[in-house]
């Protein structure tokens, strides 16, 4: 059964940082690419980054270039989002998602990891 | 980045009825298309991917269909399971955008 578990989500001031983690297992993690996505409370759903399968490509959406770092460690199964100079509008739901690559589908969630950023 | 567009935002509809939503790309997407449910509370689950491919475990009851700009998922007969928030997502270039959503309500 493929499970995906994130955890790191919190309350952080603005100008803060936080580390989201995601343990993966039920799949060969190695095969797929992963991501984050997020979802603002009472909003839709937005893609944040991307990782490929090696770790050599990530991609991020505007809004985050150069405050957060997407990563993965395939030996323990695990993806990872560095989340620096938080800002308010960074308050959401942040997901974990399997999938990322263009022509592709992000077939399985996690839960979610609750990020408030607030003063 | 290419925007999708999702119509209706919201519809209110009774168990039985047949339920459409649409969706369009800013460009053309072939049919990189995705749909997925969401329920209040918890994570998106993915319906149908490639504009018209029932996930495994799905209920036929949903379907999707279209190509380039336009599609649409149809739900033929409303189930009480089905009222959640349903997004389309293209995934034919990067970013992978989502739509707005469509909520589903009695």
């Amino acid at each position: 059964e493929v499970q995906l578990v994130e955890s790191g989500g919190g309350l952080v001031q603005p100008g803060g940082s936080l580390r989201l983690s995601c343990a993966a297992s039920g799949f060969t993690f190695t095969h797929y690419w992963m991501s984050w996505v997020r979802q603002a409370p009472g909003k839709g759903l937005e893609w944040v980054a991307s990782i490929k399968e090696d770790g050599s490509e990530t991609y991020y959406v505007d809004s985050v270039k150069g405050r957060f770092t997407i990563s993965r460690d395939n030996g323990r199964n695990s993806l990872s989002l560095q989340m620096n100079s938080l800002r308010d509008e960074d308050t959401a739901m942040y997901f974990c998602a399997r999938g990322g690559a263009t022509g592709g589908r992000y077939a399985y969630w996690g839960q979610g990891t609750l990020v408030t950023v607030s003063s | 980045d290419i925007q999708m567009t999702q119509s209706p935002s919201s519809l209110s509809a009774s168990v039985g009825d047949r339920v459409t939503i649409t969706c369009r790309a800013s460009q053309g997407i072939s049919s990189y298309l995705n749909w997925y449910q969401q329920k209040q509370g918890k994570a998106p689950k993915l319906l149908i991917s490639a504009a018209s491919s029932l996930q495994s475990g799905v209920p036929s009851r949903f379907s999707g269909s279209g190509s380039g700009t336009d599609f649409t998922l149809t739900i033929s007969s409303l189930q009480p399971d089905d009222f959640a928030t349903y997004y389309c997502q293209q995934s034919y270039s990067s970013p992978l955008t989502f739509g707005g959503g469509t909520k589903v309500e009695i």
